[in-house]
């Protein structure tokens, strides 16, 4: 498996919250991405970084913001968490090799963010 | 807005089986990705072909791409209990992947 960790596994918030995902990589691969999961959309795209403080928006980004500061580290917050933002978080990352920015991705296992 | 669709949205097959599955896509694609993903984790890459590919083999999975239909479909020989999982295609535009919903296949043992 590549290496990619996400933190926290599980959290439940109140709706008002501010919450931060963390995705981390070990693989020093160029692109993440954050992708939500829920059941009749499948995965949507949020947010993606094509290298250390570059990112740009995908195609459900209201209400969220991101962050990359180093290469490894790929953070998602939610500055005041909506019910509707109640899904399953999933951060992927791809090489990008030959600045191919659609070639294979790698996903961590996911955040389920319940948000009361 | 979803790149791909796949159909059927699930399908229940006997081990020893194969079962196929198929995709649409909407606009034009640099590749289509195939990944499974277990209950309960994240999503795994099973194979990729390019848009001036027709077909592609990879152990017991066979990829086709008709760029004319815009179309594609997955198949797998001789299914195993362990491939039980859901399926999504990714059409892959110029700058990101978009997801299709996905098929849940369950193979029977």
């Amino acid at each position: 498996d590549a290496g990619i960790t996400q933190s926290p596994r599980h959290k439940v918030t109140e709706t008002g919250t501010p919450v931060t995902l963390r995705c981390h990589q070990t693989e020093n691969h160029r692109y993440m991405y954050w992708y939500r999961q829920d059941p009749g959309h499948g995965l949507r795209l949020i947010h993606y970084s094509y290298g250390v403080k570059d990112t740009d928006k995908g195609e459900v980004s209201d209400g969220y913001s991101v962050s990359r500061s180093k290469t490894e580290d790929f953070l998602l917050t939610l500055e005041s968490a909506t019910s509707s933002q109640t899904s399953v978080y999933f951060c992927a990352i791809s090489e990008g090799l030959a600045g191919e920015r659609t070639d294979t991705q790698y996903f961590g296992p996911g955040t389920r963010l319940t948000v009361l | 807005s979803q790149q791909g669709e796949e159909d059927p949205q699930a399908l229940s097959i006997q081990e020893g089986e194969n079962a196929t599955m198929n995709c649409s896509y909407k606009t034009s694609i640099n590749n289509l990705q195939w990944y499974r993903q277990n209950s309960g984790r994240g999503l795994v890459h099973l194979i990729l072909i390019r848009s001036n590919e027709r077909e592609k083999h990879s152990g017991r999975l066979r990829v086709t791409l008709d760029t004319s239909k815009k179309s594609s479909s997955l198949l797998i020989t001789a299914s195993r209990a362990a491939d039980t999982a859901s399926y999504f295609c990714a059409g892959a535009g110029s700058y990101q992947l978009t997801f299709g919903k996905g098929t849940k296949l369950s193979v029977i043992p």
